[in-house]
Parts: C-alpha cells; structure tokens; sequence
C-alpha cells in the first residue's frame, strides 16, 4: 500500500538553525499538507499546498517557515531560525482530492 | 472558527471492554476524520466518514452531521488499542482542524 515517507525521524538543532523537513506523498496526489504537534497536544495545521503554490496558511506559519515542492516526488519545509518553540513533531500530509488525508510518520524536532 | 471538543479527555478500560468516543464540532463541515495515534507517534487513519456509519473489524464510527457529533466504537477492546484517538473535522478548503483527543489505555 502507497504510504506517505518522512525524513529524517528525529532532528536535533541548535536555536537559530536552519532546519529542512522532507517529505515524499504518495504519488498520484495533488495536495499536500504540514502539521505539527508540540508534544502532549493536538495536531496543528500549519500550511497547504496544491498546485506548486500554498492554498492556505495558519497564524502559525510566520516568514521563518517556507515549503517547497523542488522536484515531482519531495515535499520540503523549512525553518530558517529555529527557536526553541519550535520543538515539535511535524507531520506531512497528502490527498488526491480534497478529501481522505494520509499522514506519515512524523519528523521530531528538538531545538535545543 | 470550527471548534473541535472530544470526550471524554481519557479512558482507562479493561481488556475486552467496550468503549464510545464522542466528537462535536461547532459548524457544518465537509467531512471528518479519526485516527489513532500509536505511542510511537504514528496517526493511523481509522474512518474517514462525512455522514453515516462506517465498520471495520472492532472499530465502528457513526457521524450524524445534521446534529454535529461523531461517535468512534470499540468493541471488545485489545492492549494494541491503547493510545490518544482524534477527531478532525474538513474546513471548506481542506485542511483538518483536530480535537484534544482521547487517550485511552486498555489494561491486561
């Protein structure tokens, strides 16, 4: 069964970093998602991504994140500054419609 | 916004147990979704489920989108089932909008 693929599993960063958070949908999807979760909390949205551009975005999403899809299979977010709130589990998403979404498994960030 | 509230907040059952999870949501929504996040992290898809009622195994959900809940079943409750469960609700332009979930654990 197609699955949606994260790397890497666990990031550790220093505050102020950079940080790239990869991702691979499955791929005959269209819209792509990315969440996050700070630890013992719910799940965020934090941006959507449909057809090389972002469809939505939350308050959460300030300057320092940026996505990106450079080729036809990844799917990127950066933090250009970490700060230590950042600390949090981010998961990917992808659809082929506007409907069931498939999560992979979660990048853990830990800015230190 | 939507607002998401599930109850209740935790759940202790014993094994074998039968349980009902419950969300509200506050507007009219597209679609909801359940999952099951695993105590690695992992969100599991359970149902994707508008309206209706939907079985798979020993896990059954019913949404009733008219009076805005959704109800998760599970019968005959295993150790493997423990875990947070979440409701997330579809704004109109897809993105999820996740409830507080529930935690449960399922004791031997």
């Amino acid at each position: 069964e197609p699955e949606v693929t994260q790397t890497p599993s666990h990031q550790v960063t220093q505050m102020g970093q950079e940080v790239i958070l990869r991702c691979v949908p499955i791929s005959n999807h269209l819209y792509f998602y990315w969440y996050r979760q700070i630890l013992g909390q719910k799940v965020e949205f934090l941006v959507s991504f449909y057809n090389n551009e972002i469809s939505e975005k939350s308050e959460i999403f300030d300057d320092q994140f940026s996505v990106e899809r450079p080729d036809g299979s990844n799917f990127t977010l950066k933090i250009r500054s970490t700060k230590l709130e950042d600390s949090a589990m981010y998961f990917c998403a992808s659809s082929g419609t506007i409907g069931t979404q498939y999560f992979g498994p979660g990048t853990r960030l830990t800015v230190l | 916004g939507i607002q998401v509230e599930q109850s209740p907040p935790d759940l202790i059952l014993q094994e074998g147990a039968n349980s009902t999870l419950r969300c509200n949501f506050s507007d009219s929504v597209n679609n909801l979704q359940w999952f099951h996040q695993n105590p690695w992290g992992q969100l599991i898809n359970l149902f994707y489920i508008p309206s209706g009622t939907k079985q798979n195994g020993r896990l059954s959900a019913t949404t009733v989108a008219t009076e805005r809940y959704s109800l998760l079943y599970i019968s005959s409750s295993q150790t493997t089932d423990s875990g947070v469960y979440f409701c997330a609700v579809y704004n109109q332009g897809g993105k999820l909008i996740f409830g507080q979930g529930t935690e449960l654990s399922v004791k031997p």
